[in-house]
């Protein structure tokens, strides 16, 4: 069992809905991430949240757009998505962000996404 | 962009056998971090160093810095068919960590 829920497991959408992902952690971490990964690949950095503020875009095309309504929870926002955006869309936390880079992180079992 | 490169891409050896995985990166870093995925599962933080440390020990596994080669080495020791999955490391630095190109390791019986 993980300590970050992700949800849905998995979600089929056309390229003109809108849905969202949601991320929920309960381990007081004030630093929170989305990555994206294709099969076989590493995960890539999308997002950080650091204090429920937005630190890091890694220049993500706006049709993603994460939010983050408190500490605990990490929204992904998708519209107008397309084909080569499906991918497993990971949710990750840590104590901080002080360093992201230097502290563990805690992942999701994430979501796989599917774009028709 | 990718920071760190692994070799092998993938390993395939016997239970009982040790498994050894290079990650090799390309800039100074904070810490280096490994992390193991299993096939439709998210990441699990596996064991972090920090670039003044040369080598840490976690019940059967092993890792080495070399930060004079930017070179990291993840040994895991008597392998089970449980440790199969990719294994991927992590540099740390900033606010941020850049993963590499992972190896995927299957364990047979």
């Amino acid at each position: 069992d993980t300590e970050v829920t992700q949800t849905p497991k998995h979600l089929v959408m056309g390229m003109t809905n809108k849905k969202s992902l949601k991320c929920e952690q309960h381990m007081g971490h004030r630093a929170m991430y989305w990555y994206k990964q294709k099969a076989k690949k590493p995960p890539e950095l999308m997002f950080v949240y650091s204090y429920e503020k937005l630190s890091i875009n890694e220049s993500v095309p706006s049709r993603f757009s994460p939010e983050c309504p408190n500490s605990s929870l990490l929204n992904l926002h998708l519209h107008a998505l397309q084909p080569e955006d499906s991918a497993l869309y990971l949710c990750a936390s840590s104590q901080d962000s002080g360093g992201g880079g230097n502290q563990p992180q805690h992942f999701g079992d994430g979501t796989r996404l599917s774009i028709l | 962009s990718q920071q760190g490169e692994e070799d092998p891409q993938a390993l395939s050896i016997q239970e009982g056998e040790n498994a050894t995985m290079n990650c090799s990166y390309k800039t100074s870093i904070n810490n280096l971090q490994w992390y193991r995925q299993n096939s439709g599962r998210g990441l699990v933080h596996l064991i972090l160093i920090r670039s003044n440390e040369r080598e840490k020990h976690s019940g059967r596994l092993r890792v080495t810095l070399d930060t004079s080669k930017k070179s990291s080495s993840l040994l895991i020791t008597a392998s089970r068919a449980a440790d199969t999955a990719s294994y991927f490391c992590a540099t740390g630095g900033g606010n941020k960590l850049t993963f590499g190109t992972g190896t995927q390791l299957k364990v047979e019986l």
